[in-house]
């Protein structure tokens, strides 16, 4: 079975310039969930999302973030404009609804470095 | 609020030596416990879980025991080999959440030959 896919892997681009990262969910799963790791901060939650609807977004650190699930299928996360400070990798974590023993299933992670 | 506290790393140890990472907890209700792994350059993967006071969950070698007494969830495995190397993550889900869990900072873990 396809796990949860991201893409791109990795990514190198100026400040300045939008970014956008992918992510397609375990089909069936019905929530998802973008994080961001760095060796200061850790892992933190930026935003998840129940049935497509985002629930709790307090983890975008600033407006220059956005995340959108247009369909169960596919969700983007939005850096626009982007700065170095953002430098990180950035997972997406899928899993199903309902009842709080289900695992979270991640992607291998987009790593983003910014110029 | 929910929290998660893992001991700190980094840990190095020897082939076959035994292991503990500490995890202890603070939620409301009765919350599910989870132990990730990541291995350099992958996204975490989950190693065992436990959903109930008293449960013990085991996988590759590693077991770790819901204590709801001492609020603790501890990852050990007997004998740990060089593919061990790699960051452990606990965390849990609280019954009552829509799906978010609460991760600890990650112990990274050493093994040497």
């Amino acid at each position: 079975d396809a796990g949860v896919i991201q893409s791109p892997r990795h990514e190198v681009t100026e400040m300045g310039q939008e970014v956008t990262l992918r992510c397609k969910p375990i089909s069936g799963h019905n929530s998802l969930f973008w994080y961001r790791q760095t060796m200061m901060r850790g892992l933190e939650l930026l935003i998840y999302f129940n049935n497509n609807v985002p629930i709790d977004d307090s983890g975008m650190p600033e407006d220059r973030f956005s995340a959108k699930m247009p369909n169960a299928s596919f969700s983007t996360l939005k850096i626009q404009p982007s700065e170095p400070r953002d430098s990180a990798v950035y997972f997406c974590a899928s899993s199903p609804t309902g009842g709080s023993n289900q695992p979270q299933h991640f992607g291998d992670g987009t790593r983003l470095s910014i110029l | 609020g929910n929290s998660v506290t893992q001991m700190e790393g980094p840990v190095t140890l020897s082939e076959e030596a035994f292991l503990t990472i500490n995890c202890t907890y603070t939620a409301t209700g009765y919350p599910s416990l989870f132990w990730y792994v990541q291995y350099p350059g992958e996204g975490l993967q989950l190693l065992l879980k436990a959903t109930k006071a008293d449960d013990k969950g085991s996988n590759k070698g590693f077991e770790a025991t819901y204590r709801k007494e001492t609020t603790s969830f501890h990852l050990e495995k007997g004998s740990v080999q060089v593919s061990d190397s790699a960051v452990y993550f606990c965390a849990l889900r609280d019954g009552g959440s829509q799906g978010n869990l609460i991760f600890g900072k990650g112990t990274k873990l050493s093994v040497k030959p």
